[in-house]
């Protein structure tokens, strides 16, 4: 069974940093694209972030860009996302997401979906 | 503003048909994109749904269907049951090489 764990949420001041992780167990990590999806306490979702398979390309969307970085390590199974210079416009429940596909395509769709973490950004 | 959009909120009582449309544009559906759905259970992830545009997921019922024309796509639900009260959204992608989501619809059943 595909299974998806993120952990790392928590409260931050403005201005702090966070790393989240999400581990992957029940299929070929290394074989998948990864995103991160988020969504902020009664919204929609919002992309965050993409990688693919190999960890060779990464993408963001313009909102994260220049503050997150997305990574993975294919030996461990396990994606991460360093945050930083966080605002309060960041709290929101983070997804770890797996992709179709090793790479990151216009087919993209997610499945399965992790159960979420919190993070938070107040002070 | 998301860039696909969705109905905030759609009802129906139980054993009727449902739509929820998704309006996108020609920079992503209109492109010739996928459009896929997902279902969001209160308290829960997000699990896909239809993906491909028409395509169902081994395990999700066929009263579950999707299609699409042009720049928008739509999600059918037939014989509505309580069970299916949550949120729904449409994902594409986008030229600008962003994932896109809709703003999502709240299913009620009546």
């Amino acid at each position: 069974e595909v299974q998806l764990l993120e952990s790392g949420g928590g409260l931050v001041q403005p201005g702090g940093s966070l790393r989240l992780s999400c581990a992957a167990s029940g299929f070929t990590f290394s074989s998948y694209a990864m995103s991160w999806v988020r969504q902020a306490p009664g919204r929609g979702l919002e992309w965050v972030s993409a990688i693919s398979g190999s960890g060779g390309s990464t993408y963001y969307a313009d909102s994260v860009k220049g503050r997150f970085t997305i990574s993975r390590d294919n030996s461990k199974n396990t994606l991460y996302l360093q945050m930083s210079s966080l605002r309060a416009e960041d709290t929101a429940v983070y997804y770890c997401a797996k992709h179709s596909s090793s790479w990151y395509t216009s087919k993209n769709r997610f499945d399965p979906w992790g159960q979420g973490t919190l993070v938070t950004v107040s002070s | 503003q998301s860039v696909l959009t969705q109905p905030p909120s759609v009802s129906g009582a139980p054993g009727q048909r449902v739509t929820i449309s998704c309006t996108g544009s020609s920079s992503n559906i209109g492109t010739g994109y996928d459009v896929h759905w997902y279902q969001q259970l209160p308290g829960t992830a997000p699990k896909l749904l239809i993906y491909g545009n028409i395509n169902r997921p081994s395990g999700v019922p066929d009263r579950f269907s999707g299609s699409k024309s042009d720049t928008s796509a739509s999600l059918a639900i037939t014989g509505l049951q309580a069970e299916d009260e949550a949120d729904y959204y449409c994902q594409s992608y986008d030229s600008s090489l962003s994932v896109v989501f809709g703003g999502g619809t709240k299913l009620t059943v009546l």
